[in-house]
């Protein structure tokens, strides 16, 4: 079994300031790791992920991930955030079988103020 | 990537009724689709895979008569949930993999009233 914590439920930030989201995971096998963003009433979107290879990952909109596998964490941050990023953060994990079900954390809200 | 599109993006229903929910995969024929339930402020709970040809897998505690999935083509799944009670009221998300990376629709918002 697979389960995904997200400490942080809500994080307020001002503009322009660097961010960190938090994301530990728990797994008895490998897995994939996730980050998604949703806007309000919307669809995931696919920010960035971690498969193997390079334990730095860069997605879109100028967010990063480190894979840390000692901590068993994959922390998202983002040296500048800007209004636009104001949306929940969901990390997910996989372990690539079954169909790549996914098991998401709980979600960060970050909220970027002026 | 894999386009998925879901109708309606929302719904308003009398309690009792039924409602289907469509989740289209446009660019891509998907063998496996997932429906993911979220209530607010909460996080995405799947409900059930639905795989095309045969009977969907439901998680532990969905009522799968409650939560009808049918999956007859490649590029179509559906939900539908039956006798809806305010307590269903909820947002519906189906998703489709390709690869290691799952692409979802824009989801459904739900209300019975």
């Amino acid at each position: 079994a697979q389960s995904v914590t997200q400490l942080d439920s809500q994080v307020p930030v001002f503009e322009e300031a660097p961010v960190e989201l938090r994301c530990n995971y728990s797994s008895s096998v490998s897995v994939y790791l996730f980050w998604y963003v949703q806007y309000p009433n919307q669809g995931l979107q696919l920010l960035l992920k971690y498969l193997s290879g390079s334990t730095l990952v860069k997605g879109i909109n100028g967010f990063e991930a480190e894979f840390n596998k000692s901590q068993t964490s994959f922390h998202l941050r983002k040296p500048s955030v800007h209004i636009s990023d104001t949306a929940e953060y969901f990390c997910a994990v996989s372990d690539g079988g079954g169909g790549n079900k996914l098991t998401f954390g709980t979600g960060t809200q970050l909220k970027v103020e002026l | 990537g894999a386009v998925v599109s879901q109708h309606p993006s929302w719904v308003i229903c009398k309690s009792g009724t039924s409602v289907k929910i469509e989740c289209r995969s446009l660019d891509f024929q998907a063998t496996t689709m997932f429906w993911y339930r979220q209530f607010p402020k909460q996080s995405l709970m799947l409900m059930a895979t639905s795989n095309e040809g045969s009977k969907a897998t439901y998680e532990q505690g969905v009522e799968k008569d409650k939560f009808l999935i049918n999956h007859a083509s490649l590029t179509l799944s559906t939900l539908t949930v039956t006798s809806a009670h305010p307590e269903d009221s909820s947002f519906y998300i189906c998703s489709v993999n390709r690869g290691t990376e799952a692409f979802f629709g824009q989801g459904t918002r739900l209300t019975v009233v």
